[in-house]
């Protein structure tokens, strides 16, 4: 059984450029959540997706906007970047509603913004 | 808003020592709490969780409870290895289903020598 997988692991963008990172939820997994992971850091709530809408986000800017497809597999797309978008990017998945479903985490991407 | 404070690290002991990493959260609900470990290049991964008052979560030799009183949910573990080397994090998730982003603390490092 995969777990959640992301790609890619590591990826260099120059400021301003756009960038795509995608992720695949574990099996039988229905929502997808993004967090941001500066270095040193906690992560941070992005956003989250279910039943292909945006339920929930954080407190990030919308240069960052994502998507959830019909197979449950989820995009973050992040415009004009900044130096300060370099961090660990890290998507987890979770079965919605329940009280006790445990969020399972991909090993992230990291983005360097040069 | 909800919030996870934890202790600062680096936090270094040897080998067979007793580890306590202290946790405490402000939540407008009433939250699940979990500790998560992330071992160097990797994602997170769930070490434990408790999802009421006076559960006691634990797992790999960790142990935690859930103290409602205090607001707290501490990590001990009663002789730590070189392999429990790690960053923890300390997470509140309030709400079940959509709604349901998880809230980090900063981490603690740990380092156990030999």
């Amino acid at each position: 059984d995969a777990g959640v997988t992301q790609s890619p692991t590591h990826l260099i963008k120059t400021r301003g450029q756009q960038v795509t990172l995608r992720c695949s939820p574990k099996s039988g997994h229905d929502t997808v959540s993004w967090y941001q992971q500066a270095l040193g850091q906690g992560p941070q709530f992005i956003f989250q997706y279910y039943e292909e809408e945006e339920r929930q986000r954080g407190n990030f800017p919308d240069r960052f906007s994502g998507h959830q497809f019909p197979n449950y597999s989820s995009e973050l797309n992040v415009n004009a970047l900044l130096l300060g978008d370099s961090a660990l990017y890290l998507c987890a998945s979770s079965l919605a509603g329940r009280r006790d479903t445990e969020a399972f985490f991909g090993q992230g991407t990291r983005l360097t913004v040069v | 808003g909800d919030s996870v404070t934890q202790m600062e690290g680096p936090v270094t002991l040897s080998e067979e020592a007793f580890l306590t990493i202290n946790c405490t959260y402000t939540a407008t609900g009433y939250p699940s709490l979990f500790w998560y470990v992330q071992y160097p290049g990797e994602g997170l991964q769930l070490l434990l969780k408790a999802t009421k008052a006076d559960d006691k979560g634990s797992n790999k030799g960790f142990e935690a409870t859930y103290r409602k009183e205090t607001t707290s949910f501490h990590l001990e573990k009663g002789s730590v290895q070189v392999s429990d080397s790690a960053v923890y994090f300390c997470a509140l998730r309030v709400g079940t289903g959509t709604a349901s982003k998880l809230t980090f603390g900063t981490g603690t490092r740990l380092q156990v020598t030999l």
